[in-house]
């Protein structure tokens, strides 16, 4: 069975810029979330995508959103780049079979430097 | 705000040492999870222990958790220069019908040769 996979997995931005990540996870999964990893503040949930439609955000800002696609696919976006936005921004799947939150499944996550 | 906080945030041992880290948080959950990230890489789950659970093993790894305290500690037995990584716990959080995973800043773990 095929992994969480995140393009790119590197990637440099200025700032005013935008950028699109993307994740595909593993099939038969149909939750997917996105975490914002940074030294200073650790994992941060972004967002988090079932069956196409967001269930959770996080404390972000409206310059960063997301989708998720029938095929359950996600892209997030972050628009209007600023230097705090660098950060590795990881992509995490399941199944999401029962109402409690179980194993997440990570990608290698798209490292993002904002110049 | 972290829901989870884990301590120490660096551990370093030699080889063939116990680890010992710990995690506290702050509501009360229905499990407690356990993973590893290697440096700049995905996190990679290690163990989840439910909330009426106390103790749980998978090979060299223990954990324990203690829903009074809001703690679990993770033991690591006869470690091995390999086991260098992030070690973090991620408590869920209900929010509208649904629990997020929400993860503390990690143990540092380094283990010496």
């Amino acid at each position: 069975k095929a992994g969480v996979t995140q393009t790119p997995r590197y990637l440099i931005k200025t700032r005013g810029q935008q950028v699109t990540l993307s994740c595909s996870p593993i099939s038969g999964h149909r939750s997917v979330s996105w975490y914002q990893q940074t030294p200073g503040q650790g994992l941060q949930f972004l967002f988090e995508y079932f069956s196409e439609t967001q269930r959770n955000k996080g404390n972000f800002p409206g310059r960063f959103s997301g989708r998720q696609f029938s095929n359950s696919r996600s892209e997030m976006n972050v628009s209007t780049l600023e230097l705090g936005d660098s950060a590795l921004y990881l992509c995490a799947s399941s199944f999401r079979g029962g109402a409690s939150a179980g194993e997440l499944f990570f990608g290698e996550g798209s490292r993002l430097t904002v110049l | 705000s972290q829901q989870g906080e884990e301590d120490p945030q660096a551990l370093s041992i030699q080889e063939g040492e116990n680890a010992t880290m710990n995690c506290s948080y702050k509501t009360s959950i229905n499990n407690l999870q356990w993973y590893r990230q290697n440096s700049g890489r995905g996190l990679v789950h290690l163990i989840l222990i439910r909330s009426n659970e106390r103790e749980k093993h998978s090979g060299r790894l223990r954990v324990t958790l203690d829903t009074s305290k809001k703690s679990s500690s993770l033991l690591i037995t006869a470690s091995r220069a390999a086991d260098t990584a992030s070690y973090f716990c991620a408590t869920d959080v209900p929010e509208r019908g649904s629990y997020i995973p929400t993860f503390g800043r990690g143990t540092s773990l380094i283990v010496h040769p």
